[in-house]
């Protein structure tokens, strides 16, 4: 089945510093892939749909400059946390549908992001 | 302002029992409603899609029903069992063709032995 994977699972880093984040699709395409970040016993948050080839359509109320988005093949998004602060710590997990345009989405397991 | 709501942040069964889960939508016309499950420190998983011109879907122990009227999809999960312990989730997209889903808040099921 359709696999996505996340990496790194957790990171920990200093205020100010950047984190990239990758996800893959491991065996399928993915044009379009989904950024979420999640507060403890929050929901899902939609961060941004990171399009292949193309810029990143972000929420409202998520900045495009502290959070960048790229997607540079098929299979791979990158989510960057630029000068991170401690509130930027959180859960943030990547998606993609597997095949059309309908299909349910397939997610990373995340990567739990403490930024001290 | 447009709302996803589960009805219930926690639900407690005895095993063997009937879980029913709730979401209700507001502001928002889905071309279909999703159900995923997330185990702690996990990425979602999904269960099951209904569409909007479906009342039912069936999966093993689970079942869905999609009401577009009452703005309302219920998630039951039959003959239940510790390992059905999780934090399920409702998802829509607005509009049809789009897969930015948007999550409810969640339901943290424990089914007691």
């Amino acid at each position: 089945g359709a696999v996505v994977s996340q990496h790194p699972s957790w990171v920990i880093c200093k205020s100010g510093t950047s984190v990239k984040i990758e996800c893959r699709s491991l065996d399928f395409q993915a044009t379009t892939m989904f950024w979420y970040r999640q507060f403890p016993k929050q929901s899902l948050m939609l961060m941004a749909t990171s399009n292949e080839g193309s810029k990143a359509t972000y929420e409202q109320g998520v900045e495009k400059d502290k959070f960048l988005i790229n997607h540079a093949s098929l299979t791979l998004s990158t989510l960057t946390v630029t000068s991170a602060h401690p509130e930027d710590s959180s859960f943030y997990i990547c998606s993609a549908p597997a095949s059309s345009y309908n299909s349910p989405l397939h997610f990373g397991n995340g990567t739990r992001l403490t930024v001290t | 302002s447009q709302k996803i709501e589960q009805n219930s942040e926690a639900l407690n069964i005895q095993e063997g029992k009937t879980a029913t889960l709730t979401c209700n939508y507001t502001n928002y016309s889905p071309a279909y409603l999703q159900w995923y499950r997330q185990d702690p420190g996990r990425g979602p998983v999904f269960l099951l899609l209904i569409r909007e011109n479906e009342k039912e879907k069936r999966k093993e122990r689970l079942k869905v029903t999609f009401d577009t009227t009452l703005k309302q999809s219920l998630f039951h999960i039959t003959a239940s069992q510790p390992a059905d312990s999780a934090t399920y989730l409702c998802a829509l997209a607005e509009g049809g063709g789009a897969n930015n889903l948007f999550f409810g808040t969640g339901t943290r099921l424990t089914v007691i032995p």
